[in-house]
């Protein structure tokens, strides 16, 4: 079993939904969870971090944070093309808090 | 301004070579890592240091070496380079106890 774990892709939504991006981790005692999104040639840049359960919005962005079902997810509301792109989920490890990236899911936004 | 940064931006070498890919970040940033993508690939943790004189090796096994004697530079070294080692190499940093990672924007490295 990987250590984190996303819904395979590719994930297309239509200019103006809402995009649902869904990650679990396996480590019960991590307490860090983040959202990087990646266009294709660039580095990961952070948009999103949780802390505690419940639900963490930013603008268009929100996360969701289940740690007793070891869930995390990160809603996109009102998808734009520019949100095309590559989101990793990434969690810290209790042990030594390396921060560990799950495989990805690539979002295209159809115009 | 504060940044992290990677030298160079491309490589391509030839099998044997000794390299180097250099690191730097002005942030003041206590951890540093070293992260291997492939294309369309996800990100491997390779190398981490918590300070200056710790180093740990990653969960995805590396011929590459690290070194951390200054916080700020953090550069990783491939004694003999192979075609398998042609990847792209994500530097990145982080204050302790919030985990945020800074990417750098990356070494392309290519072994011919």
């Amino acid at each position: 079993q990987k250590e984190v774990e996303q819904n395979s892709g590719p994930l297309s939504v239509p200019e103006g939904a809402i995009a649902s991006l869904n990650c679990t981790y396996s480590d019960r005692g991590s307490q860090s969870f983040f959202w990087y999104r990646q266009y294709s040639g660039k580095s990961p840049e952070l948009i999103m971090f949780i802390y505690s359960n419940g639900d963490k919005e930013d603008g268009r962005f929100t996360a969701q944070l289940n740690k007793a079902s070891q869930y995390v997810s990160l809603l996109i509301r009102d998808s734009q093309p520019s949100d095309s792109a590559t989101y990793l989920c990434a969690v810290t490890q209790t042990s030594y808090d390396k921060v560990i990236f799950g495989p990805g899911t690539s979002l295209s936004v159809i115009p | 301004e504060a940044d992290i940064y990677q030298t160079p931006r491309y490589l391509v070498i030839g099998t044997g070579k000794k390299i180097t890919l250099e690191c730097s970040q002005t942030m003041g940033h206590d951890k540093m890592y070293w992260y291997q993508q492939d294309p369309g690939m996800e990100l491997h943790l390779i190398h981490y240091s918590y300070g200056v004189n710790s180093t740990e090796k990653g969960d995805l096994s590396s011929e590459s070496t690290v070194s951390r004697i200054r916080t700020e530079h953090f550069p990783l070294t491939l004694e003999s380079a192979r075609p398998s080692h042609t990847s792209q190499y994500l530097c990145a940093s982080s204050e302790t106890g919030y985990e945020k990672l800074f990417f750098g924007s990356g070494t392309q490295l290519s072994v011919l």
